[in-house]
């Protein structure tokens, strides 16, 4: 079965440049959801989207931005990293109103 | 304010122990209850979830008790195996208020010992 896609797995960056994440949710999923999970911490949630719309924001910093396209990938854009930004990003997907969560396996982000 | 409390942070057991994470919550409006597995450098993973209106849900060697009441959960898990270390995570949702984001614990790290 497909699961949510997310890229790159792996990614180094030095202080105040600027990265994209990407995620692929499960076919007909609809809605989106980005969180951030530091070393040994529990996933906070950052930003969510539904039908390529805005549907909720959680602790997103100024300097991250995200959105949804018509196929319903998502993209993470994060400007000007600094090193506490260096964790593990999660993308999951899921239908409207489904209670399932499906995370994808995460896109690690090490700022040096 | 850590909305959903875990606990303990960790928990060694031996093999076919039972080992019980629990959680405990404030939001009277929190309407969804799964758990998530976790292992190193792989994403969470839905285990089992409940909902308020039952007080039990049993999945394989895996239990989820409820305690409306007192506004704690708990995992149960029987017959425990090595291949079971992983963080488990607790989590709660919200539906009512038109957000469908996850609120999860701090997490616990089991060990199995073989």
């Amino acid at each position: 079965a497909a699961g949510v896609i997310q890229s790159p797995r792996h990614l180094i960056k030095e202080k105040r440049e600027t990265a994209t994440l990407k995620c692929y949710p499960i076919p007909r999923h609809d809605t989106v959801y980005w969180y951030q999970q530091g070393p040994g911490q529990d996933p906070q949630f950052l930003i969510s989207f539904y039908e390529k719309m805005q549907s909720d924001k959680g602790s997103i910093p100024d300097r991250f931005s995200a959105q949804q396209f018509s196929d319903y990938h998502s993209e993470l854009n994060m400007s000007s990293l600094e090193l506490g930004d260096s964790a593990l990003y999660f993308c999951a997907s899921s239908s409207k109103g489904a209670n399932v969560l499906t995370f994808g396996a995460g896109s690690r982000l090490t700022v040096l | 304010q850590q909305q959903v409390k875990q606990s303990p942070q960790s928990l060694i057991v031996q093999k076919g122990g039972i080992p019980i994470i629990n959680c405990a919550y404030e939001n009277t409006a929190f309407d969804y209850f799964p758990w998530y597995q976790q292992f190193p450098g792989k994403g969470p993973a839905l285990l089992i979830a409940i909902r308020p209106d039952v007080s039990e849900k049993k999945e394989g060697r895996f239990t989820i008790s409820f305690n409306k009441s007192a506004k704690q959960f708990s995992l149960h898990i029987m017959d425990s195996q090595p291949g079971d270390s992983a963080t488990y995570f607790c989590a709660a949702r919200d539906s009512g208020a038109g957000s469908y984001q996850l609120t999860f614990g701090k997490g616990t790290k089991l060990s199995v010992i073989p």
